[in-house]
């Protein structure tokens, strides 16, 4: 069936440095991606998300990169900071609000 | 943003009981809501789709008459764990769609269900 995974199940970066988690999605059909963040005991926040007609989207920090030719998305994290330590998970809508979830990478900051 | 709500955040049972859990959307309405199930260090998996005024889908594998689910209004979602097992401790995370909106989900904190 369709997936969606992950190629680093954990990442540790020094603070201040950037971090980059990237995801690959098999499904060439999904028109809708999100990052989300999910600290330990707590569910899933809404990061950032894309629409397949975009290849690049900024907030606050955080840029997600989608590049459909190889079905693969990014997520960069600016200046990580110690309360970026959490696992991140790409979603990809499998189909009216159904969301396919990654396999997650630990982001593990280091002082 | 919207807020979701769980309850009970924790929750210890003895094996053979049944143990419901709560999803509330807080300050909107949702047609949909949705539960997933979650073993430590995995991603989320769907367990089902749950429609307001109707009966839930489930996804293949997820046996219906073990997971009940309920969605008697537009703020209220109830998951059902009948006779639960050991093999039942998980993580049940709740989501929730605003209604009209394109496609954001709105996560509870999740429920953590222990059978002894």
């Amino acid at each position: 069936g369709e997936s969606v995974g992950l190629h680093l199940p954990t990442l540790s970066v020094q603070e201040g440095d950037n971090s980059i988690i990237n995801c690959a999605y098999s499904n060439s059909a999904s028109d809708y991606f999100i990052w989300y963040k999910q600290e330990s005991g707590k569910g899933p926040q809404f990061i950032i998300d894309i629409r397949s007609n975009m290849d690049k989207r900024q907030g606050q920090r955080v840029t997600v990169l989608l590049n459909k030719t190889v079905k693969h998305l990014s997520l960069q994290i600016a200046a990580t900071q110690p309360g970026d330590s959490a696992v991140y998970f790409c979603a990809e809508e499998g189909g009216t609000y159904k969301y396919i979830f990654g396999t997650g990478t630990r982001l593990k900051v280091l002082a | 943003g919207a807020v979701v709500s769980q309850h009970p955040s924790r929750v210890i049972c003895k094996s053979g009981t049944s143990v419901k859990i709560e999803c509330r959307s807080l300050d909107f309405q949702a047609t949909t809501m949705f539960w997933y199930r979650q073993f430590p260090k995995q991603s989320l998996m769907l367990m089902a789709t749950s429609n307001e005024g109707s009966k839930a889908t489930y996804e293949q594998g997820v046996e219906k008459d073990k997971f009940l689910i309920n969605h008697a209004s537009l703020t209220l979602s109830t998951l059902t764990v009948t006779s639960a097992h050991p093999e039942d401790s998980s993580f049940y995370i709740c989501s929730a769609i605003l209604a009209g909106n394109t496609g954001e989900l709105f996560f509870g904190e999740g429920s953590r269900l222990t059978v002894l």
